[in-house]
């Protein structure tokens, strides 16, 4: 099964910043997706960016970015101009196809943006 | 608008009793799936359905029961026989049952207390 692992229990970023929440996942597979979730406090789950793994090109989605390492196996997110809204937990992603095509979740990075 | 209700959003119980969990979605998903969340655990799978009339455990199905009778519905029941069961729930749902984007579409959640 693949796993998939968040080093930084909590990050901190001032507004303005930029700041880079790691990822790594572990897979015998060679085509997959990658994604990175947000959960504000309300607790609602909210897509931020996805990566497919056979597109050498980083997604993009407005502030947010990822970087895609598919030797190291790596799939960083990172956060520019962060805002006070920015704050969540945030969750890396891998889908499997061993469970129907569910996703494999890491345990979260819990992110603080200060004024 | 097109989406997935979980309810109730609170529910308290007390040991020994039997309690089921709903999920609804009106988006015309084939599959769906059930998520629990503890605190610095992330999110992992306790079941998941491709098409009705089937599913599958995930990775802590035990002290778990499911059904899916009809398409927009898969309730989740937790047994007395859940070892642990106060945490945060999550129903999910993804469009097609074999999809390379495969975006997991969230529900608001369930918060199950165990008095």
């Amino acid at each position: 099964a693949q796993t998939v692992t968040q080093s930084q229990p909590e990050m901190s970023v001032q507004e303005a910043e930029t700041v880079t929440l790691s990822c790594t996942y572990d897979t015998s597979e060679s085509d997959y997706y990658l994604f990175w979730y947000k959960q504000p406090p309300s607790r609602q789950m909210i897509l931020v960016i996805r990566q497919e793994a056979y597109k050498q090109q980083n997604a993009t989605e407005n502030r947010f970015s990822v970087n895609f390492q598919k030797a190291a196996k790596s799939f960083s997110l990172k956060i520019s101009d962060s805002q006070l809204g920015d704050a969540a937990m945030y969750f890396c992603a891998y889908r499997s196809a061993d469970s129907g095509y569910a996703l494999n979740f890491g345990k979260g990075t819990s992110l603080l943006v200060t004024p | 608008d097109g989406g997935i209700t979980q309810s109730p959003k609170y529910l308290f119980r007390k040991e020994g009793q039997n309690v089921t969990l709903s999920c609804e979605q009106n988006l015309n998903h084939d599959a769906m799936y059930w998520y629990r969340q503890d605190p610095g655990q992330g999110l992992r799978l306790i079941y998941y359905s491709q098409i009705v009339n089937d599913f599958q455990k995930g990775d802590i199905a035990e002290g778990y029961s499911v059904s899916r009778e009809k398409k927009e519905s898969f309730p989740l029941t937790v047994t007395s026989a859940q070892k642990n069961p106060t945490a945060f729930y999550l129903c999910a749902s993804k469009d097609r049952v074999i999809s390379g984007a495969n975006v997991l579409t969230f529900g608001a959640g369930s918060r199950l207390t165990v008095l």
